[in-house]
């Protein structure tokens, strides 16, 4: 595997549902994001871990929790989401502290709450 | 807060012609970076170009080339000799320089279909 890898690739779920969606980067970055894209919509950032730890929240509710366990993972958990919620969730890795920090994007994961 | 503002929502072009999508930006901030990201149909996004705000000189790429007009606020993406491949979500953002902020703020995105 190379670059930033996300599974699954679609996810169906109901409201009253829980499931978690996997990020990997295979880049040796030390910075990891959660990325939300609608429709219409710009990307909207979540979350930003450095060094595994969370240094932004975008005001994000709180049925949305990520877990950044080390460099290399990111997991963003889901519980009791809403139909509105139903987007793709882009992960990311960048480098960190660097002038350019080039974020590199994985496919991303298609999300659809019924 | 800043902004990054793509009038343009879908675009086109013929095959080996050019094409220049258009973005604004505002900031009240004088040293940040601005990118141009290239998202192919159900494929990642790449990032294809960047300019640092302290440099005069437009930035190129082989085939693309930007346009970057500080006062003004203006960061257009040329594609020149556009190919099929071309094809995809255009997504210009900024990223401000100060505090080591890692935060990207994009734009709505411009779809650029190419006509063979």
């Amino acid at each position: 595997e190379t670059g930033v890898t996300q599974t699954p690739r679609h996810l169906v779920m109901g409201m009253t549902n829980k499931k978690s969606l996997k990020c990997e980067q295979h880049l040796g970055h030390n910075a990891m994001y959660w990325y939300k894209q609608s429709a219409k919509k710009p990307l909207e950032l979540m979350f930003v871990y450095n060094f595994k730890e969370q240094t932004e929240n975008n005001s994000v509710p709180s049925r949305f929790s990520p877990e950044c366990p080390n460099s290399s993972h990111l997991f963003l958990h889901l519980h009791t989401l809403q139909p509105e919620d139903s987007a793709l969730y882009l992960c990311a890795s960048s480098q960190g502290g660097g002038v350019y920090n080039e974020q590199f994007f994985g496919p991303g994961t298609r999300l659809t709450v019924l | 807060a800043q902004t990054v503002t793509q009038s343009q929502p879908e675009m086109s072009v013929q095959e080996a012609e050019t094409v220049t999508l258009s973005c604004t930006y505002d900031t009240s901030e004088s040293d940040y970076y601005l990118f141009w990201y290239k998202q192919p149909p159900s494929r990642q996004m790449i990032l294809v170009i960047r300019q640092e705000a302290y440099k005069q000189q437009n930035a190129t790429e082989n085939r693309f080339s930007v346009n970057f007009q500080k006062a003004a606020k203006s960061f257009s993406l040329k594609i020149s000799d556009s190919q099929l491949g071309d094809a995809a979500m255009y997504f210009c953002a900024y990223r401000s320089a100060q505090g080591g902020s890692e935060k990207l703020v994009f734009g709505k995105g411009t779809k650029l279909t190419v006509n063979p």
